[in-house]
């Protein structure tokens, strides 16, 4: 069975800094990684995903994560937070191997920027 | 192109009811998933219907049904309504004939908030 763990379930930088939200995953396959965004009473929106190819993806609003087999690890990174960035972010499995879509998601990670 | 549709964005039921939710999934996406979203158990998966078949199912009671038509439209049904099946519902809709293959995103939804009093 796949899991997804993220850590800390609240995270707070200030306005301009590094944000690092950080995924780890189990999964007895070689797995699909994606990382989501959502705001207040709305649906998720995908920020970036790794199928296959180059372990360090770029995404929208400047987020990118880099996949690294040896840690299990997808950690998601900005290299300066803006105000609108607050908001949860998910990480998510979903298995390569599968003929189904499936999503195995982490607990979240709330980002709150401060200015 | 029209994203994830689904209707009601909100409903409020009595416990013992039942309540049926639905979503249309991005024109050509033969895929359609449910998951339900609470603060304590975060983002669960439903199932997923694939082609009018039932291609996978969560760990939740049989209360929770779903069924998807000809056209991808999906609805989820939810009988015997307990207050802990207040929640936010998401729908998710992937596949995408004119690009086909495993690796595409899902995308979601708005959501259905359930509340159940």
């Amino acid at each position: 069975a796949q899991s997804v763990t993220q850590l800390g379930s609240h995270v707070s930088v200030s306005e301009g800094a590094l944000v690092l939200l950080r995924c780890n995953y189990s999964s007895s396959v070689p797995p699909y990684l994606f990382w989501y965004v959502q705001y207040p009473n709305q649906g998720l929106q995908l920020l970036l995903k790794y199928t296959t190819g180059a372990t360090l993806v770029k995404g929208i609003n400047g987020f990118e994560a880099e996949f690294k087999k040896s840690e299990t690890s997808f950690h998601l990174t900005k290299p300066s937070a803006h105000m609108s960035d607050a908001a949860e972010y998910f990480c998510a499995v979903r298995d390569s191997g599968a003929g189904s879509y499936q999503l195995t998601f982490g607990k979240g990670t709330k980002l709150s920027v401060i200015p | 192109k029209a994203g994830v549709t689904q209707t009601p964005r909100y409903l409020i039921k009595t416990r013992g009811q039942q309540v049926t939710l639905s979503c249309s999934p991005i024109s050509g996406h033969r895929s359609v998933s449910w998951y339900q979203q609470t603060p304590g158990q975060g983002l669960q998966f439903l199932f997923e219907y694939f082609s009018e078949t039932q291609r996978n199912k969560g760990n939740f009671p049989g209360r929770f049904s779903g069924r998807q038509f000809s056209n991808s439209r999906s609805e989820m049904n939810v009988s015997t309504l307990e207050l802990g099946d207040s929640a936010l519902y998401l729908c998710a809709s992937s596949f995408s004939r004119s690009t086909g293959g495993l690796n595409t995103e899902a995308f979601f939804g708005q959501g259905t908030r359930l509340t159940v009093v």
